[in-house]
């Protein structure tokens, strides 16, 4: 089972600010096939990227996804207010699927 | 447009079973595998497994081998899972999430909206 370690914990940032997430993997994850959710509060979560780096249909161009292997990123290059929220990265090379941790984004 | 809609809420003994229910629409329901995900109270996200609609494979997480079932109900385009033996540590949200691809997998870009299971005595 491939095991996500999502850093860091939490990240404070402001509106405006750029936000830099990792996900890193304790295998290395078949052909980039990694996803990036957003979950607000209250809600369930929404798909935000696949394959490492595609975003889905409809989501902003201010997310982006990179990285290959182990080591993956998500980065938000101008936090809006709606952003503030919790992100998990998932791998669905091999089953099990599995989540990482989580990375809550709060307002400093 | 895409849309799935889950049973309501349900709680439940320890030992006892549940069984949630995930209706699709404005798809072809056989063309995309269901997964499942649960979210325990303030915890992160946790994959049950999947299943295929057209052959009705399935593939669970280890974890829950022996307790759980998946099924579907093409007619109904519905999606079934059913988690016996429950215990506290089963109280979660749970969730039935389309996968984006056509017959594989990728990511879920379709999800309920949540069914909450509570465990208590």
């Amino acid at each position: 089972e491939i095991v996500l370690t999502q850093s860091p914990g939490t990240l404070s940032l402001s509106p405006g600010e750029r936000a830099t997430l990792s996900c890193r993997a304790s295998q290395s994850v078949t052909s980039t096939y990694l996803a990036w959710y957003q979950q607000r509060p209250g809600q369930a979560p929404r798909l935000l990227i696949i394959d490492a780096s595609s975003r889905a249909t409809g989501i902003p161009d201010r997310f982006s996804g990179s990285g290959s292997g182990t080591d993956f990123t998500l980065t938000i290059s101008r936090l809006e207010p709606e952003d503030f929220a919790v992100y998990y990265c998932q791998h669905y090379g091999s089953s099990p699927l599995t989540f990482g941790g989580g990375t809550k984004v709060e307002i400093k | 447009q895409v849309q799935l809609v889950q049973s309501g809420a349900e709680v439940k003994k320890p030992g006892a079973s549940v069984k949630v229910s995930c209706k699709a629409s404005g798809y072809t329901f056989t063309g995309h595998y269901v997964h499942w995900v649960r979210q325990a109270p303030g915890q992160g996200l946790e994959w049950m497994g999947r299943i295929n609609p057209n052959s009705g494979g399935i593939i669970y997480t280890q974890k829950f081998q022996g307790r759980v079932t998946m099924t579907r109900d093409t007619s109904i385009s519905t999606a079934y899972i059913e988690l016996s033996r429950l215990r506290s540590d089963d109280t979660a949200i749970y969730y039935c999430a389309r996968d984006l691809w056509v017959g594989g997998t990728s990511g879920h870009d379709s999800w309920g909206q949540g069914t909450l299971v509570t465990v208590s005595a």
